[in-house]
């Protein structure tokens, strides 16, 4: 079976602040994506790397994915309220039909 | 635009009774999966298929059956409720299978046995 691991599990800073949310296994995948989850709702997907070394931007937020496709990060910009939530990182290979969630980072940015 | 629909949205059980939880989608996908969410574990795969009448074994299938006799609908059965099942189940579908694909979810049902 192959892990996710996400750290940190819990972080709450105040708005405006920056921080990284990290995605780490001893596997190598084909490709990494990220969602986010708000409360009551079902996770969506905000970005997916296919590429070692690949950086993608999404406004004020930005993923890279490691040389060695093992791991991943999550840094956030100026953090508004709006971007609290449930994060979630999630692995797949190419021949393989199972998606791998990480055991997510729950951000809170107070106001 | 519907996309993947979920029923129940809340269900209690009693040990030992069975239910089914209803999934559907409009998208004409062919992937479909269950997962369930408990606190600091993620999402596990419960089962998933890549199409009508394939279906196949997730990381945690044990206690869940499934079928997939439509494009449209991929219901999942606890045959008899244990406390252990008592989590949030998500249904999520797409295109194929989500090695790059965007995989979309249900709002999910909450599932609590006593």
């Amino acid at each position: 079976t192959q892990l996710l691991e996400q750290s940190p599990q819990f972080l709450s800073i105040q708005e405006g602040e920056n921080l990284t949310v990290y995605c780490n296994s001893s596997s190598v995948f084909s490709s990494l994506q990220w969602y986010r989850q708000e409360p009551g709702e079902g996770p969506v997907l905000l970005v997916t790397v296919v590429t070692g070394g690949e950086v993608k931007k999404l406004k004020r937020l930005t993923f890279q994915f490691g040389d060695a496709r093992k791991d991943s990060s999550l840094h956030i910009t100026a953090a508004q309220p709006g971007d609290t939530g449930l994060y979630l990182c999630a692995g797949a290979n190419f021949g393989n039909e199972k998606l791998t969630f990480g055991t997510g980072t729950r951000l809170t940015i107070i106001p | 635009n519907a996309g993947v629909t979920q029923t129940p949205k809340f269900q209690v059980l009693k040990t030992g009774q069975s239910m089914t939880l209803q999934c559907a989608q409009d998208m004409n996908h062919e992937y479909m999966s269950w997962y369930r969410q408990d606190p600091g574990m993620g999402l596990r795969l419960i089962h998933y298929s890549v199409g009508a009448g394939i279906t196949d074994q997730g990381e945690v299938p044990n206690g869940y059956n499934v079928s997939r006799s439509t494009t449209e609908d991929f219901p999942l059965r606890l045959l008899s409720a244990a406390p252990s099942q008592t989590s949030v189940y998500f249904c999520a579908s797409s295109r194929q299978a989500p090695t790059n694909e965007k995989l979309f979810f249900g709002s999910g049902t909450q599932l609590s046995v006593l």
